[in-house]
């Protein structure tokens, strides 16, 4: 079974500045896809970004980039100009793209965000 | 709808009751999940339904709980003789079946037996 593994409980950022989040998995699979989500106070899982490992290329969405090292099975997530916004709880996940299409995540990160 | 919502968002339970959880999942997404989110964990899969059949309910704890989608829609969660230790947040989503993209959650129904 896959395993999302997520060794930071708690991170902590200054306004403006950068923070990288990390994530390993497990998998002996070759085809899968990776996300970073984010939830808020809400509850609701918002998704951040998102990666097909057959890409090389590593997924941008605006201030949010990921370091994908599929040999590594690492996937972090870095957040640039950070925002008071950006406060939440981040979660890595992966999905099989096989017929097993449920999704796995991590414990989480916290992470705040210093004015 | 234009997002997955879930009723009630929060339920406060006795011991040994019985609750119903609600999802609405996005029009015309095929595959639903059932999420358990316990405080500070991430979330833990339950089952995934695939139109009106569950497809996989290997995350099922026990058989206490228990989840249907008669119509390929909306789904209820079902949970028998409540224990103190179901207290969690119930998270659903639904998704296209296949293909690189996420799930779109609800917000959730809180969970509190006492």
């Amino acid at each position: 079974a896959q395993t999302v593994t997520q060794s930071q409980p708690e991170m902590s950022v200054q306004e403006a500045e950068t923070v990288t989040l990390s994530c390993t998995y497990d998998t002996s699979e070759s085809d899968y896809y990776l996300f970073w989500y984010k939830q808020p106070p809400s509850r609701q899982m918002i998704l951040v970004i998102r990666q097909e490992a057959y890409k090389q290329q590593n997924a941008t969405e605006n201030r949010f980039s990921v370091n994908f090292q599929k040999a590594a099975k690492s996937f972090s997530l870095k957040i640039s100009d950070s925002q008071l916004g950006d406060a939440a709880m981040y979660f890595c996940a992966y999905r099989s793209a096989g017929n097993n299409n449920d999704m796995r995540f991590g414990a989480g990160t916290r992470l705040t965000v210093k004015p | 709808g234009a997002g997955v919502s879930q009723t009630p968002s929060n339920k406060v339970t006795e011991k040994g009751k019985y609750v119903e959880l609600r999802c609405d999942p996005i029009s015309g997404h095929t595959a639903l999940y059932w999420y358990r989110q316990s405080l500070g964990q991430g979330p833990e899969f339950l089952i995934y339904f695939q139109g009106t059949g569950a497809a996989d309910d290997s995350g099922l704890p026990n058989d206490r709980f228990f989840a249907v989608r008669p119509e390929g829609s909306v789904s209820t969660l079902k949970i028998q003789r409540t224990e103190r230790g179901d207290s969690a947040v119930y998270l659903c989503a639904s998704s296209p079946f296949r293909g690189s993209s996420g799930y779109t959650f609800g917000s959730g129904t809180r969970l509190t037996v006492v």
